[in-house]
């Protein structure tokens, strides 16, 4: 069975603090993305990855950046965080389409995070 | 920026009522998927549609894409208090090769006992 999970479901942080959100898939996918979710703006993408150690922003990457050491993990840093990155986070994996096959993005449960 | 609309941003009905949410674009998109989020959870594919005019359907959900490629529709059929949650488009138009969709800003359906 499909699986993404996200290391936490809620965090609490304090502004100024590096916060890191950390996302494993084990589908060997790929793909890998971040997004943040917030109400009236839908899904924003932040990064994604197409391969290990390679990335490339998204719409919204300011102020945060992204690991990907291993095809499975996909990390997430705010390198100070804000309260304007209070937010739902999700993650995402796929693997590249082919053919008449259309890519599908699995999704994590998402992380809850609260910059105070 | 592609942009994808969808309207209504939010419906509130009882169950056994009939429903439609749309997505609507300016550009064409090689394929649409429609994803459903429920509270808490990340969002979950329900379908893809990739040929102008295709319908499809899922139980008592039915999909269709327009033939310009720029639209898509849901409608539900007798809803029941499970169709509820956030209803999400979202856009490949790139041929599948690149990976990233746009996605629109949802349709919060709350289907009442």
């Amino acid at each position: 069975d499909v699986k993404v999970t996200q290391s936490s479901r809620y965090l609490v942080k304090r502004t100024g603090e590096k916060v890191f959100l950390e996302c494993v898939q084990d589908m060997d996918h790929e793909n890998m993305f971040w997004y943040r979710q917030d109400p009236g703006l839908g899904l924003r993408l932040i990064y994604f990855s197409y391969d290990v150690k390679m990335k490339e922003k998204g719409d919204i990457p300011e102020g945060y950046s992204v690991s990907r050491e291993k095809k499975e993990r996909f990390s997430l840093i705010l390198e100070s965080a804000s309260t304007n990155q209070t937010s739902m986070y999700l993650c995402a994996s796929s693997t590249p389409s082919s053919g008449f096959d259309q890519e599908t993005q699995y999704f994590g449960p998402g992380t809850r995070l609260l910059v105070l | 920026t592609q942009l994808l609309e969808q309207s209504p941003q939010f419906l509130s009905i009882q169950e056994g009522e009939n429903l439609t949410v749309y997505c609507n674009s300016s550009s064409v998109f090689s394929s649409l998927q429609w994803y459903r989020q429920e509270p808490g959870e990340g969002p979950v594919l329900l379908v893809t549609v990739v040929t102008g005019g295709e319908v499809k359907k899922l139980k008592r959900l039915t999909f269709q894409f327009g033939d310009a490629r720029k639209d898509s529709s849901l409608h539900i059929t007798a809803a029941q208090p499970g169709d509820t949650g956030l209803y999400l488009c979202a856009g490949d138009n790139s041929g599948g090769s690149n990976y990233k969709l746009t996605f629109g800003k949802g349709t919060l359906l709350t289907v009442n006992p």
